[in-house]
């Protein structure tokens, strides 16, 4: 079975603040794809990433990067400069042969100008 | 381009009444998900179609029914509604085997009075 953690429930930072999401996976297939979706007040759920177990690389997307290491099984997400605009629940999730999403409970970004 | 659309966008009910959820998918994409997420939780997967035939099924209450038409438009049928049931409810469709064509609409919001 699938399983992805989240530890942090909620995290409260200061405008312009760096913030680093946590994300602990656990799967033994050997091919499955990692997710992270910002939730905003609004409800919908805005996908920001996706990357294949094959693809240790990490990636930089404007103030958004992401931290993939296999040998943690962690796909950690990090927001530089954080803005007011960041504030959302950020979901981790995990999808195997199965294509389905297996979600983690959520952390909710609060950013404070 | 055109994406995931699902209406209604809310929906107000009340006890043991019907509902219906409509999910139009991406042009050319056959297959369709089905998630639950309920208030503060992470979505949970219900169910999904492929080519019209179900493929799949998560944690769906006997009280809701699916299915996939002709044109690939996706239906979430719940009976009997309790007030368990107020959630937001996804819908996400992709090219089957093809994870990274995975795109989800913006939600029903179901409230159940």
């Amino acid at each position: 079975a699938q399983k992805v953690t989240q530890a942090q429930t909620e995290i409260s930072v200061v405008e312009k603040e760096d913030v680093t999401l946590d994300c602990v996976y656990e799967t033994r297939d050997t091919t499955y794809y990692l997710f992270w979706y910002k939730q905003p007040p609004s409800g919908e759920l805005v996908f920001l990433i996706r990357r294949n177990s094959f693809d240790e690389q990490n990636e930089i997307s404007g103030r958004y990067s992401w931290n993939f290491q296999k040998s943690t099984s962690s796909f950690n997400f990090t927001i530089t400069a954080s803005q007011v605009v960041d504030s959302a629940v950020y979901f981790c999730a995990l999808s195997v042969s199965d294509y389905k999403l297996s979600f983690g409970a959520g952390t909710t970004v609060t950013v404070r100008a | 381009a055109a994406g995931v659309i699902q209406s209604p966008r809310h929906l107000i009910k009340e006890k043991r009444e019907t509902a219906t959820l409509k999910c139009y998918p991406i042009p050319r994409h056959d297959t369709v998900y089905w998630y639950q997420q309920g208030p503060g939780q992470d979505p949970q997967f219900l169910i999904s179609f492929y080519e019209k035939m179900q493929s799949d099924k998560g944690s769906i209450p006997d009280r809701f029914s699916a299915q996939q038409f002709s044109d690939y438009h996706s239906e979430l049928n719940m009976s009997s509604l309790e007030l368990g049931d107020s959630a937001l409810y996804f819908c996400a469709s992709s090219i089957r085997d093809r994870v990274e064509k995975l795109f989800f609409g913006s939600g029903t919001q179901l409230s159940v009075l």
